[in-house]
């Protein structure tokens, strides 16, 4: 069974930009969910996403979005970047039903993204 | 609020020898409490999980332990290895899965 996988590996963009990560979850797995992860913070919950809704959210400025498609794919989005995004943005899947959270979440490589 | 304190930030343990890692929450409605591993430039690998109904967890070298009472929970690998060597975090659910500091840990060969 393939594993969550998310594209790009690295991005490097300049304050201002917006960015488009991308998360493919492991076949089956319903729930998407999206974490910041930097050396001083830690893993930074973003949002959740199930059934193409978003089920949770964390406390990040509405400059962070994200959606997610009928084959439980799940993009996010940041406008505006900041030197303070730089960071590796990772998501991970879980069967999904009652509680993403109470469930075994699968990790992908994440995505490191660097604003210049 | 929704917090998770996890201890030490950093262990040096000598192979052979066990090594513990303490983690605490803070809301009692918490449920699910998993371990992951996550080495240098890897994903986080999830080791170990357990329930509110279950009060110890084995896998091999690793177990993971809870006291629902003191809402605190432990993991404990023995025999480590130099392969052992990573960061651990902790996590525990409340609406959302809330993660530990995280711990790195050492392995001297």
């Amino acid at each position: 069974k393939a594993g969550v996988t998310q594209t790009p590996r690295y991005l490097i963009k300049t304050r201002g930009q917006q960015v488009t990560l991308s998360c493919s979850p492991i076949s089956g797995h319903r729930s998407v969910s999206w974490y910041q992860q930097t050396p001083g913070q830690g893993l930074q919950f973003l949002f959740e996403y199930f059934s193409e809704t978003q089920r949770n959210k964390g406390n990040f400025p509405g400059r962070f979005s994200g959606r997610q498609f009928s084959n439980s794919r799940s993009e996010m989005n940041v406008s505006t970047l900041e030197l303070g995004d730089s960071a590796l943005y990772l998501c991970a899947s879980s069967l999904g039903g009652q509680g993403g959270s109470n469930q075994p979440q699968h990790f992908g490589d994440g995505t490191r993204l660097s604003i210049l | 609020g929704e917090n998770v304190e996890q201890h030490p930030s950093t262990l040096s343990v000598q192979e052979g020898d066990s090594a513990v890692i303490k983690c605490t929450y803070s809301d009692s409605a918490s449920n699910y409490f998993p371990w992951y591993k996550q080495e240098l430039g890897k994903r986080p690998q999830l080791i170990i999980d357990i329930r509110s109904n279950v009060g110890e967890k084995k896998d091999q070298r690793i177990a993971v332990t809870l006291n629902k009472t003191a809402k605190h929970f432990s993991l404990h690998i023995t025999e480590t290895q130099p392969e052992d060597s990573a960061v651990y975090f902790c996590a525990a659910s409340f609406s959302k899965l809330v993660f530990g500091a995280g711990t790195i840990l050492r392995v001297k060969s």
